[in-house]
């Protein structure tokens, strides 16, 4: 069955520090997608990608990078991780037909000491 | 103000009650709303969608939209213990992807 993961599931980091969080998805969808959820303000947008070598920033998109170097993956990246970073973070994917229906991953806990 | 309002409860109920969970919005450009249930540490699962005023429904499941009012609601009835889950709205306004999610509800069911 297809599936989207996500890797690690949980991370612990110092300040500072560059972390890159690992999403892949086998559904073949060309659109992928980085949220983080926090209390109290719900799913947010960080990045989002409609093809190979195509990103896009979100909402709260400063201090986060992405690339997407195939159709499976799109990898976010912490540059220099930051206290206000901690939060669980969500990788999502959907088709080219149907953008708006998107299908997400376990997540990802993430705190930054 | 944020775009998109959802009372985050939490919300408790017995076994068997209808619950009613609802989110308004301030965008009208909106057309296209979801709502997703989340358990526990676990990644969010769209429930149901729909992109017109109106209701949708499915098994015990309905989603109903006013537009005129910018709100939007989903129904439960006959609830159970396993719906106990976080219930997120989200919209947005087509085909873009760039889902707006609302706080998100806390329900529990009670036996």
């Amino acid at each position: 069955d297809a599936e989207i993961t996500q890797s690690p599931r949980h991370k612990i980091t110092e300040t500072g520090r560059q972390v890159t969080l690992a999403c892949h998805q086998t559904w073949n969808h060309n659109n992928m997608f980085w949220y983080r959820q926090d209390l109290g303000h719900g799913l947010r947008l960080i990045h989002y990608s409609y093809g190979v070598q195509d990103t896009n920033k979100g909402e709260v998109s400063d201090g986060y990078s992405v690339s997407r170097s195939n159709t499976e993956d799109l990898p976010l990246t912490l540059e220099s991780a930051a206290s206000s970073q901690t939060s669980v973070y969500f990788c999502a994917s959907s088709s080219f037909i149907d953008t708006d229906t998107q299908y997400f991953g376990p997540g990802t806990r993430l705190t930054v000491l | 103000q944020k775009e998109v309002e959802q009372d985050p409860g939490p919300l408790s109920v017995p076994e068997g009650a209808i619950v009613s969970l609802n989110c308004t919005y301030s965008n009208s450009a909106f057309q296209y709303f979801m709502w997703y249930r989340q358990y526990s540490r676990k990644g969010p699962e769209l429930l149901m969608y729909t992109y017109s005023s109106g209701n949708k429904e499915d098994g015990r499941f309905t989603a109903q939209v006013d537009k005129s009012s910018k709100y939007i609601s989903l129904f439960i009835r006959d609830s159970q213990p396993s719906d106990s889950a976080t219930y997120l709205c989200a919209m947005t306004t087509f085909n873009t992807g760039k889902l707006i999610f609302g706080q998100g509800t806390t329900l529990q069911v009670k036996p």
